[in-house]
């Protein structure tokens, strides 16, 4: 139980466009979904995180603009990078929690995004 | 405010020899505390969970971690070593937003 997937795996685009990452939670209903950035050989950061239903909760220094969150129903979480940059290559993770007092997350595979 | 300290970034073991990665914490609530296991290129995997039950915590793949609310350390162990345990290990505190706070990461390599 408890899985969470992410698609694409992995996403190759040209500078200027943008990319969709969506997250899915298979077989629980997640309140609470949150975006990461990874960068090599470093920890997880936190970008946003996204309750079904309403906006995104942007951490500072995360442009809201470029990484677009939508929170659409309890099972599926999409994050948009728009018109990307090779700054903007990275390792993105998502995470989904279920509801009530439960604070476990539980983690997608990740998106490899290389933007040329 | 919350924080973990993962006190090696890297350790190495033999196969078939305990394996103990380091974690600190700070926290002004009782705290939630997870290690997760990320291989290359993966996401990350739950290994075990403290939520104020019993202090030892067993989790999968043999590994264990005692919170010790007097020393604020989670320490994650395991009794012998695997080759396929080589990974970068997460200490994390949740805070009271369902948020958590990450450590730097431990990488632990295994050595034949």
């Amino acid at each position: 139980g408890a899985v969470v997937s992410q698609h694409p795996s992995w996403v190759i685009c040209k500078s200027g466009t943008s990319v969709k990452i969506e997250c899915r939670s298979l077989d629980f209903q997640a309140t609470t979904m949150f975006w990461y950035r990874q960068f090599p050989k470093q920890s997880l950061m936190l970008m946003a995180t996204s309750n079904e239903g309403s906006k995104a909760t942007y951490e500072q220094g995360v442009e809201k603009d470029k990484f677009l969150i939508n929170h659409a129903s309890l099972t599926l979480s999409t994050l948009t990078v728009t018109s990307a940059h090779p700054e903007d290559s990275s390792f993105y993770i998502c995470s989904a929690r279920a509801g009530g007092h439960t604070d476990t997350q539980y983690f997608g595979p990740g998106t490899r995004l290389t933007v040329l | 405010a919350q924080s973990v300290t993962q006190l090696d970034s890297h350790v190495s073991v033999s196969e078939g020899t305990p394996v103990l990665l380091r974690c600190n914490y700070s926290s002004s609530y009782s705290p939630s505390l997870f290690w997760y296991v990320q291989h290359p290129n993966k996401g990350l995997q739950l290994l075990l969970k403290y939520t104020s039950a019993a202090t030892l915590v067993k989790g999968i793949n043999g590994f264990e971690a005692e919170f010790k609310k007097s020393e604020t350390s989670f320490h994650l162990t395991k009794p012998s070593a695997h080759m396929s345990d080589a990974a970068e290990y997460f200490c994390v505190v949740s805070e009271g937003t369902y948020k958590y706070i990450f450590g730097t990461g431990t990488r632990l390599k295994v050595l034949a």
